[in-house]
């Protein structure tokens, strides 16, 4: 089992608040990624990054931001929240150790971000 | 873009049988290829993969075919249980001059096992 953690679990906000929306993992994976997922549709990678002071953007705009200050850290923040932004939101990483040097994501449980 | 699609948005089948899920790819370049099992409230769970230049893979109680022919891979569960009840996902990705690509997730197919 991957370790990987988010919180909070669930947000309940209101419209024009900033939030923060934070994942960690303890394995040292280099590579981490926000994924958005509406429910029991595909995810959508909003965020990634390869290192330290790396992020890049994914394949779904999105209004969010994140920093990459240490390994083991890579929250997501939303400056302004409004009800589009609701959503769950995925974190996850990897190593670049899965087979035959392919990525294996490890996902963490989530937050479900709810915006009124 | 390139797509990944599944063939069924819901499945049911009864506790102790086989289950089938199907998936279709579009990106004839894709090499590799990875089933998630996403239960309610919880992350995708990686279930197993497999890689362009195989046609089969076998894992605990789970089979990923790929028929790279028709871009067509599937994931059997053998003797399905409660447990197995979630929404199982697809995904591919292929290499680039840049390293390994990212991968991209079809539409979730829900398994659900009658008792």
């Amino acid at each position: 089992e991957a370790d990987i953690y988010q919180t909070p679990r669930y947000l309940v906000i209101g419209t024009g608040k900033k939030i923060t929306l934070e994942c960690s993992q303890t394995m040292g994976h280099d590579k981490m990624y926000w994924y958005q997922q509406d429910p029991g549709m595909e995810l959508h990678l909003i965020h990634y990054s390869y290192g330290v002071n790396s992020t890049e953007k994914g394949d779904l705009s999105s209004e969010s931001t994140v920093s990459r200050i240490r390994t083991e850290h890579f929250p997501l923040t939303l400056e302004s929240a409004r009800p589009s932004h609701t959503s769950q939101y995925l974190c996850a990483s990897s190593v670049g150790q899965g087979f035959l040097g392919f990525e294996k994501l490890f996902f963490g449980s989530g937050t479900q971000l709810s915006v009124l | 873009g390139e797509s990944v699609g599944l063939h069924l948005p819901t499945l049911s089948v009864q506790e102790g049988d086989n289950s089938i899920i199907n998936c279709a790819y579009s990106n004839s370049a894709s090499d590799y290829f990875i089933w998630y099992k996403q239960e309610s409230g919880k992350g995708p769970q990686f279930i197993i993969d497999i890689r362009s230049n195989m046609d089969k893979r076998q894992g605990q109680r789970v089979t990923v075919l790929l028929n790279k022919t028709v871009k067509h891979l599937s994931l059997q569960i053998a003797a399905t249980q409660p447990g197995d009840s979630a929404v199982y996902f697809c995904a591919e990705s292929h290499i680039s001059n840049f390293g390994n690509e990212k991968l991209t997730f079809g539409t979730g197919t829900r398994l659900t096992i009658i008792p």
